[in-house]
């Protein structure tokens, strides 16, 4: 099945760094989404994005859907251990299984104190 | 909040057993989904379901079946577990456009 870039694969970085991760897809997409799954949790929705060049902000995460809808990039500011998981991004495009979310394989993140 | 319940966190089962996950979501969601995780191959779809008694193969389906009774809840069938089957299980539903709620997943061992 079709699958997002999603990059980097892992991150090691030391407390209070920023962060930054992006997907890109071969295709237009409609929806973006970033979901963190913390250890042994199921993934939890972070950020949803609709609009082409939308930016959005949860706190310190800051997202955005860009303006060719083949991409989307999530930043972290100063982060924190409990930043600690696997962030994935997920897309939808009308093109595909009626609207089924198509997921990156995920960028695993660990933070040093 | 949605809440997506699948009803055991860790199972262990022996190869050839038959092997039922459930989950169970509680805002009228008319989709639901069934992935599995692995390390380095994220999520990957193995059946999903529009409505009642709908059902329809994701990306992997060999090996599973799933059955949708009631609109509340999805079952996953292992019918011959395998060690191949090992792996982290989870469940999601949605209404419509919006994005998927998980539960809290089923890590499954094989032996």
């Amino acid at each position: 099945g079709q699958q997002l870039n999603q990059s980097p694969q892992s991150m090691f970085i030391q407390e209070g760094e920023d962060v930054s991760m992006n997907c890109t897809s071969s295709s237009i997409f409609n929806t973006w989404l970033w979901y963190k799954q913390d250890p042994g949790e199921g993934p939890v929705l972070l950020i949803a994005l609709y609009k082409a060049g939308e930016l959005t902000s949860n706190g310190r995460l800051t997202a955005q859907f860009g303006i060719t809808r083949k991409d989307s990039f999530l930043n972290i500011s100063a982060s924190i251990p409990s930043d600690v998981g696997i962030y994935f991004c997920a897309g939808r495009n009308y093109g595909g299984s009626q609207g089924n979310l198509i997921f990156g394989k995920g960028t695993k993140l660990s933070v040093k104190p | 909040d949605v809440k997506v319940t699948q009803s055991s966190r860790y199972l262990v089962k022996r190869t050839g057993e038959k092997v039922f996950l459930e989950c169970v979501q509680d805002m009228d969601h008319e989709n639901m989904f069934w992935y599995r995780q692995d390390p380095g191959l994220g999520l990957r779809l193995i059946y999903f379901s529009y409505d009642v008694k709908m059902k329809e193969k994701g990306d992997i389906p060999e090996g599973y079946s799933v059955s949708r009774e009631k609109k509340e809840r999805f079952s996953l069938i292992l019918e011959s577990a395998s060690t191949n089957q090992t792996s982290m299980y989870l469940c999601a539903s949605t209404q419509s456009s919006f994005g998927y709620t998980f539960g809290s997943g089923t890590r499954l061992t094989v032996v």
